[in-house]
């Protein structure tokens, strides 16, 4: 079996400020992991994503997220808030194909 | 490329009527799937297709049903609508050639109302 939370529903930043949205997973074995973002009514995109390799993944928009094992984590942080970064945001656990789990989501809040 | 399209954007039923919501992928991607959407429950699975002719059950199928014809088209059939189908609903595609580490590839939603 296999679970995804999100530890924050929402999460308010001043402009300029750092981001940290939190995830922790559960599986019993290897996953890969993903962040999906998705702006009002819109679909959702990939900013980035774990598959084993470097356990720091870079993804698009200065957005980066830390793959620790030890501690079941895959925090997605960015060093500084921008306007257009506020969106809700998806971590997602892949297993497999009928094994894909979405955490609940974590809505961005950006303050000018 | 226009990526992955559905159709309706937005669609009323009443209880009991039947629908099929449309999604078609030109990236040559052999999987493709379905999700609904609901506030506070993230995305759930409701089927899923790896290639054409064969598709298969996600968490939430009851309801639901899909064939998969061409590599292009994964139309979703709503049998007899129920308010409980209403949610937003998001079609997904994938290369496939791995399964957990693809990244997937979401359409722009249709907007399910059952009154």
């Amino acid at each position: 079996a296999q679970s995804v939370t999100q530890l924050d529903s929402h999460v308010s930043v001043s402009e300029g400020t750092p981001v940290l949205l939190r995830c922790n997973y559960s599986s019993s074995y290897s996953p890969s992991l993903f962040w999906y973002v998705q702006h009002p009514n819109k679909g959702l995109q990939l900013l980035l994503k774990y598959t084993s390799a470097a356990t720091l993944v870079k993804g698009i928009n200065g957005f980066e997220a830390e793959f620790k094992k030890s501690e079941t984590s895959f925090h997605l942080t960015k060093p500084s808030a921008h306007m257009s970064d506020a969106a809700e945001y998806f971590c997602v656990v892949n297993g497999g194909y009928q094994k894909v789990t979405f955490g609940t989501g974590t809505k961005l809040q950006v303050i000018p | 490329n226009a990526g992955v399209t559905q159709t309706p954007k937005f669609q009323v039923l009443k209880t009991g009527q039947s629908m099929t919501l449309q999604c078609a992928q030109d990236m040559n991607h052999e999987y493709m799937s379905w999700y609904r959407q609901d506030p506070g429950m993230g995305l759930r699975l409701i089927h899923y297709s790896v290639g054409a002719g064969i598709t298969d059950q996600g968490e939430v199928p009851n309801g639901y049903n899909v064939s998969r014809s061409t590599t292009e088209d994964f139309p979703l059939r709503l049998l007899s609508a129920a308010p409980s189908q209403t949610s937003v609903y998001f079609c997904a595609s994938s290369i496939g050639t791995s399964g957990y580490t693809d990244t997937q590839y979401f359409g722009p939603g249709t907007r399910l109302t059952v009154l």
